[in-house]
């Protein structure tokens, strides 16, 4: 089945440590997004990429960078993780950036800083 | 700028009641509506969405919404739930290129 895959389920780092969370899709689409999600708290856009062209949001900390080196594939880096880093990381993809265009979720990295 | 709200944190009831989730939004132009559920440590998966056109929206797993453009509401409806239901639902938004932004979400509690 087509889907958003995001690896791992589950990472542990340490206060400092550069980490990298992935995402992969196999659903072909153009856009992919990643959003930071916070225990009991709603979704919060990091970026986004349209194909190639990377969209930071304006309140997105400079720690937080993403890498898209294809079609298929992005990246979430976070250079010095902090303890208020640690969430639910979601990976999302849409076939374009019409508005109102669906977006597809991956299961999320759950991230804690030690 | 637009904004959503869920009035409700936390729902609970009983197996096979209905239920009713509150959403109101905030937009000066058109907006385009959208419900997500959320199940433990999984992401974000889409219940139903209101672009235009019949203001009675159906979506999967029985969910129903109705866009309501004088109460700036866009409720979440189900006439009977059950126990796999439990989950945490977001209300959202767009208006601009595809982005999405979200309301507080309402955490589903459905007792035996």
């Amino acid at each position: 089945d087509a889907m958003v895959i995001q690896n791992p389920r589950y990472q542990v780092t340490q206060f400092g440590k550069p980490v990298t969370l992935s995402c992969s899709q196999t659903l072909n689409h153009n856009v992919m997004y990643w959003y930071q999600q916070k225990s009991s708290q709603a979704p919060k856009l990091l970026f986004h990429y349209y194909d190639k062209d990377f969209n930071n949001e304006a309140d997105t900390p400079d720690n937080f960078q993403s890498r898209r080196p294809n079609t298929s594939f992005c990246f979430l880096d976070i250079r010095s993780p902090g303890l208020g880093d640690a969430a639910m990381y979601l990976c999302a993809t849409s076939r374009g950036n019409v508005v109102a265009e669906t977006q597809y979720f991956g299961p999320g990295t759950r991230l804690l800083v030690l | 700028a637009q904004s959503v709200t869920q009035l409700d944190s936390q729902v609970p009831v009983f197996e096979e009641a209905p239920v009713e989730l509150r959403c109101n939004y905030s937009s000066s132009v058109s907006v385009y509506l959208f419900w997500y559920v959320q199940y433990p440590n999984q992401g974000l998966q889409l219940l139903l969405k209101y672009l235009s056109g019949s203001t009675l929206v159906k979506g999967i797993n029985g969910f129903e919404a109705e866009f309501n453009k004088s109460q700036t509401s866009f409720h979440l409806r189900k006439p009977s739930v059950h126990i796999s239901d439990t989950a945490e639902y977001f209300c959202a938004s767009n208006n601009a290129g595809n982005m999405l932004t979200f309301g507080g979400g309402t955490r589903l509690m459905v007792k035996p």
